[in-house]
């Protein structure tokens, strides 16, 4: 898989629910990882294993996947989940990570 | 706590050569395979290379095959990025990132502040 789209955006309200998409040919037997970025940060991982949260990330993080489709879900937006949000899985063929085009939460 | 610390970008002129290097604390840096990610101005995140623990594999991303060279000092814990024949298109913030995960599924779980390369005459 070399290409994984994201939408550009998503806007949510506080306390509502965020949903991001990754979409990607041949993802349905990989598993995919989600990364945070904050606007002049680093990025930081959120989960991994399509729905493990790692040490520290709060629980309104969560992720699915089904098929050729992965999914963050933020729960309970709220202003400091403003950021954007990159998926990646490992390309085995071509032995190199792929990310996702990325999109950027903006809280209402 | 692991600690990843980017240094050696700056001004190169378009055709110039830079090294950039990540100084590794906190963890056993031996242990871990290593990467560089780029990220170009308001764009998104693109893997440059990988190096894993005893450097016997290198993997780059074709961008930059056969004009970056990944290395690392397991000694010194430092991580390091030799770039020749940079273009405009190289200019970016570039980060140090730490493997995770097993050899099929790889994710990043540290992350350093980057190091901002500008390529330019």
């Amino acid at each position: 898989s070399k290409v994984l789209t994201q939408p550009p955006s998503v806007s949510v309200a506080p306390g509502k629910t965020a949903r991001i998409p990754c979409e990607g040919d041949r993802i349905g037997n990989k598993r995919v990882h989600w990364y945070q970025q904050r606007p002049g940060q680093a990025p930081l991982l959120v989960i991994n294993y399509d729905k493990d949260r790692p040490s520290g990330i709060s629980e309104r993080f969560s992720g699915s996947h089904s098929g050729n489709t992965a999914t963050l879900i933020i729960s309970r937006v709220e202003a400091g989940d403003e950021a954007d949000y990159y998926c990646q899985v490992w390309d085995g063929v071509d032995d190199q990570y792929v990310f996702g085009t990325g999109t950027q939460v903006t809280v209402l | 706590e692991a600690l990843l610390v980017e240094s050696g970008g700056g001004l190169v002129k378009p055709g110039g050569s830079l090294r950039l290097s990540c100084a590794a604390s906190g963890f056993t840096f031996s242990a871990y395979n290593m990467n560089w990610v780029r990220q170009a101005p308001g764009k998104g995140l693109e893997w440059v290379a990988s190096i894993n623990r005893r450097s016997e594999k290198m993997d780059y991303a074709g961008s930059v095959k056969g004009r970056f060279t990944v290395s690392r000092d397991n000694v010194g814990h430092s991580l390091s990025l030799h770039m020749t024949s940079l273009s405009a298109e190289d200019t970016a913030l570039y980060y140090c990132a730490r493997d995770r995960g097993d050899d099929y599924n790889p994710h990043l779980d540290v992350w350093g502040q980057g190091t901002l390369v500008t390529v330019s005459s």
